[in-house]
């Protein structure tokens, strides 16, 4: 399957942690990107080809990958921190892009 | 800097078209591929289609052949999003967004602020 599948919603008290996956069977073979959505704005790029951190992007953002999952760690969660994230992934060859489904992270 | 500015909101008949424009700036216009990404109420993003602004080749995702058109005009910066027989269901906020030129990545490292777009009779 091409789909990527996140789970809807992660809820997280403020200072801990929060881990969003992001699974398909293509991620396997291709690097996955994240991005933070908050509402009403255009998604912002926090991590690049599985764990790179663009510049800007605070250090409690992080994304690890084995196999067909990938994760994305936000450690010491903050108010700020309250978005959907999706997880993206291409094939290379400019023919395939997809994202996944999208996770609501709430700060309890 | 770096700016990707699209076109207002716009408001459509069922079966008619619409084309959104994305006005670049501050890199080089024909360094980077241009991707148009749609997001419906509520949902979440769906990639459409790409533009090579060098040469004006293009792609599109398998829902949207037949109906999209993405062109460019070098002179201005400036790339297009066509979408024919428009339907309730492409009721959506239209993204562009800038290819980073990473050879080992596909990913978009730079968006416009989102047109959105309503189709209703």
């Amino acid at each position: 399957s091409d789909e990527l599948t996140q789970p809807p919603s992660v809820s997280v008290s403020p200072g801990q942690t929060a881990r969003i996956t992001c699974s398909g069977d293509v991620l396997s073979k291709y690097y996955t990107y994240w991005y933070q959505q908050r509402p009403g704005q255009a998604p912002l790029l926090i991590i690049y080809k599985d764990s790179e951190r663009p510049s800007g992007i605070p250090e409690r953002f992080s994304g690890s990958s084995s196999g067909t999952t990938v994760t994305l760690t936000i450690s010491g969660v903050q108010a700020e921190d309250e978005a959907d994230y999706y997880c993206q992934t291409a094939d290379g060859f400019g023919t395939y892009y997809v994202f996944g489904s999208g996770t609501k992270v709430s700060v309890l | 800097q770096v700016q990707l500015v699209q076109s207002g909101a716009e408001v459509k008949k069922p079966g008619a078209s619409i084309k959104v424009s994305c006005k670049t700036s501050g890199y080089s216009f024909t360094g980077h591929y241009i991707h148009w990404v749609r997001q419906a109420p509520g949902q979440g993003l769906e990639w459409m289609g790409w533009i090579n602004p060098n040469n004006g080749a293009t792609n599109s995702a398998q829902n949207f052949q037949g109906r999209i058109s993405v062109t460019r005009v070098t002179s201005i910066n400036t790339v297009y999003m066509e979408l024919t027989t428009l339907t309730s269901d492409d009721t959506a906020v239209y993204f562009c967004a800038r290819e980073s030129a990473d050879t080992a990545g596909n990913y978009f490292d730079y968006w416009g602020q989102g047109s959105l777009v309503t189709v209703s009779s």
